[in-house]
């Protein structure tokens, strides 16, 4: 079964600091792996994701992530935090479930706050 | 285009009473989902649909019940509301399902508390 750790459940960072987000993933085929940010009481949105052919990936943003195969991990990046980053970051792969539809499973989330 | 919508936005209802959430896209997708979302939990799916007129249980089905008559519309329902089912709800559809690299799109939610 596959299953998404997100490491740090709550991050801060300093404005214009860089952003490390941790996620490391199972998954028993090839994954395909997505970054969603949730804002305040809003639903999620995609980000980025990683289905094949490059492992660095570029988001919407200024967010990007690194699938590394070797480490299980899809940990999202950005160079320079802003004010308007917080948020919530949700990691996800996706699989073909029982029934054969499309399973999502996500990770229990990290709040990213941006101090000033 | 207003994607996907939700409604209603806030609901308090007393144990045992029952509500239907609705959520309709534009999109024309295929696919559409029930997910809740409760602190600590990231999102767990209630049930899904893979077209007009078929639905299936996801991860926690139990309480809920769901109704896909027209393809824009995907109803969620609660028979006999409990604390428990204090949550945020969340619909998403995608493209299809049947491939697994489609990312799924979200509406605003539904925030929902049961006393």
């Amino acid at each position: 079964a596959q299953s998404v750790t997100q490491l740090g459940s709550h991050v801060s960072v300093s404005e214009g600091a860089l952003v490390l987000l941790r996620c490391n993933y199972s998954s028993s085929v090839p994954p395909y792996l997505f970054w969603y940010v949730q804002y305040p009481n809003q639903g999620l949105q995609l980000l980025l994701k990683y289905t094949t052919g490059a492992t660095l990936v570029k988001g919407i943003n200024g967010f990007e992530a690194e699938f590394k195969k070797s480490e299980t991990s899809f940990h999202l990046t950005k160079p320079s935090a802003h004010m308007s980053d917080a948020a919530e970051y949700f990691c996800a792969v996706s699989d073909r479930g029982s029934g054969g539809y499309q399973k999502v499973t996500f990770g229990i989330g990290t709040k990213l706050q941006v101090i000033p | 285009n207003a994607g996907v919508t939700q409604t209603p936005k806030f609901r308090v209802l007393k144990t045992g009473q029952s509500m239907t959430l609705l959520c309709a896209q534009d999109m024309n997708h295929e696919y559409m989902y029930w997910y809740r979302q409760d602190p600590g939990m990231g999102l767990r799916l209630i049930h899904y649909s893979v077209g007009e007129g078929t639905t299936a249980k996801g991860e926690v089905p139990d309480g809920y019940n769901v109704s896909r008559l027209k393809k824009q519309n995907f109803l969620l329902g609660l028979e006999s509301a409990a604390p428990s089912q204090t949550s945020v709800y969340f619909c998403a559809t995608s493209v299809t399902g049947r491939a697994v690299s489609y990312e799924q799109y979200f509406g605003p939610g539904t925030r929902l508390t049961v006393t």
